[in-house]
């Protein structure tokens, strides 16, 4: 499967604790993007990143939040002291210089 | 503030043509119209995208009108597998991608 994978598709955890989540986009492609999406809403979007720099940061992504992508290839998105409502939804996508854009599967964040 | 404007839900008999309209009045010359579909629990799906001109592939059509400020997304022959929100985006080459509430597509046997 060449498509965009996201791992792990479901995470549960306890408040306070740390999670990280992992993206690896398309191969060509040098864009990667991170979303959120919450129950019954589109998926609201967190950082990009063109090859290893990251460009766009929502407000959304509070301090708690980080986001790398090391040598331009897979990303990984960490949450700190997780909060209830942290959970969500956590999709990545990927896209060339051209137009269009592939989504992940998504993680499944549940804090208990 | 809204860049499109999508009917909340749409209902469609299986094996009818089902069509999604978006109204996207303030889009800029060079944002493209894209839609995406999202089935229960699963990331968003590619499905079409355009500039100006009409486009069609194996999973729909996309009219884009004259001015560009809508479009209508086709699926010539809803299945029960159609069932989903599908999402109209207009977006320039490297914006990332700004999520409305989408449609909710009900395919009715």
């Amino acid at each position: 499967d060449t498509g965009v994978s996201q791992n792990p598709r479901h995470k549960i955890t306890k408040r306070g604790q740390n999670v990280t989540f992992r993206c690896d986009p398309i191969s060509e492609h040098n864009r990667l993007y991170w979303y959120r999406q919450t129950l019954g809403q589109g998926p609201e979007f967190l950082t990009y990143f063109q090859n290893e720099a990251q460009l766009e940061k929502s407000r959304l992504l509070s301090d708690r939040f980080s986001a790398e992508r090391p040598k331009g290839s897979f990303s990984t998105l960490e949450i700190q002291r997780t909060e209830q409502g942290d959970s969500a939804m956590y999709l990545c996508a990927s896209s060339s210089d051209g137009p269009g854009g592939f989504f992940g599967p998504g993680t499944r964040l549940t804090v208990l | 503030d809204a860049k499109t404007t999508q009917p909340t839900s749409m209902d469609c008999a299986e094996g009818r043509a089902a069509n999604l309209p978006c109204n996207h009045s303030t889009i800029s010359g060079n944002e493209y119209v894209y839609w995406y579909r999202q089935i229960h629990s699963q990331g968003p799906q590619y499905i079409i995208h355009g500039l100006k001109n009409n486009e069609t592939n194996e999973m729909a059509s996309l009219i884009i009108t004259e001015d560009r400020k809508s479009s209508t997304l086709i699926l010539p022959h809803a299945t029960l597998r159609d069932t989903a929100v599908y999402y109209c985006i207009p977006k320039a080459q490297g914006q990332n991608f700004v999520f409305g509430p989408g449609t909710r597509l009900s395919v009715l046997p």
